[in-house]
């Protein structure tokens, strides 16, 4: 199954520490996108990079999140010094092109103590 | 504004009903497209059904069928023969853009029990 692969599933963090989420596209898809859904609530739109370029980051928090699609290895989700308000669910998505259906992984629950 | 509205939070139906999940969307854009996500309690996003706004008929997959009224702006879902599987949360989704669009923005979602 080459469908969008997201680990860990689920990770823990303490207030403070730094969270890393990887996220492998599809096979042959180089647009990859991140989103966030808060409990109860539905995914809000985070980043869209291809590889080596950060596209859009409008949805991203400007402080703390950083997000890397490097040209070798999976996409990263960095939350330095995460707080309890970052515990989320953390979706990512690929496509082969930019308007093609998006392809969500299963996402990443985190939880911070 | 909210782009995309999910006005009932929960919905019952009885198994082997047929049920209908109601979702309207705000966008000036020509160009976009409608998109269901089913996501059980397992958390997964499953994709549902795609409905393209210059597309003329109605989409259809297997049970899930989209209503797709365009002048009243509605894109709602409908499941014929509810099975016990189908109890999840369901959100509406919409990319404006066209062939140029990438964000995807979800309405908050409809929680719905299948009753045996």
């Amino acid at each position: 199954n080459a469908g969008v692969m997201q680990n860990p599933r689920h990770l823990v963090r303490r207030r403070g520490q730094e969270a890393r989420l990887r996220c492998s596209p599809m096979k042959g898809h180089s647009h990859v996108y991140w989103y966030r859904q808060l409990p109860e609530e539905g995914l809000k739109f985070m980043v869209y990079l291809q590889k080596e370029n950060i596209i859009d980051e409008s949805g991203m928090p400007k402080e703390r999140f950083s997000a890397e699609f490097p040209k070798e290895g999976p996409s990263i989700l960095r939350i330095q010094q995460v707080v309890r308000g970052d515990s989320a669910a953390y979706f990512c998505a690929s496509s082969q092109t930019i308007g093609q259906p998006q392809h969500f992984g299963d996402g990443t629950r985190l939880s911070i103590l | 504004a909210q782009k995309i509205t999910q006005t009932q939070p929960g919905m019952f139906v009885q198994e082997k009903e047929a049920v209908t999940l109601d979702c309207t969307y705000d966008t000036s854009d020509p160009s976009y497209g409608l998109f269901w996500y089913k996501q059980p309690s397992s958390g997964e996003m499953i994709f549902l059904i795609y409905q393209g706004s210059y597309d003329q008929q109605n989409a259809t997959e297997g049970r899930y069928s989209l209503n797709f009224q365009k002048a009243r702006k509605s894109a709602n879902l409908v499941i014929s023969a509810s099975q016990l599987g189908d109890s999840a949360m369901y959100f509406c989704a919409m990319r404006e853009g066209g062939a140029g669009g990438f964000k995807t923005i979800f309405g908050a979602g409809t929680r719905l029990f299948v009753k045996a």
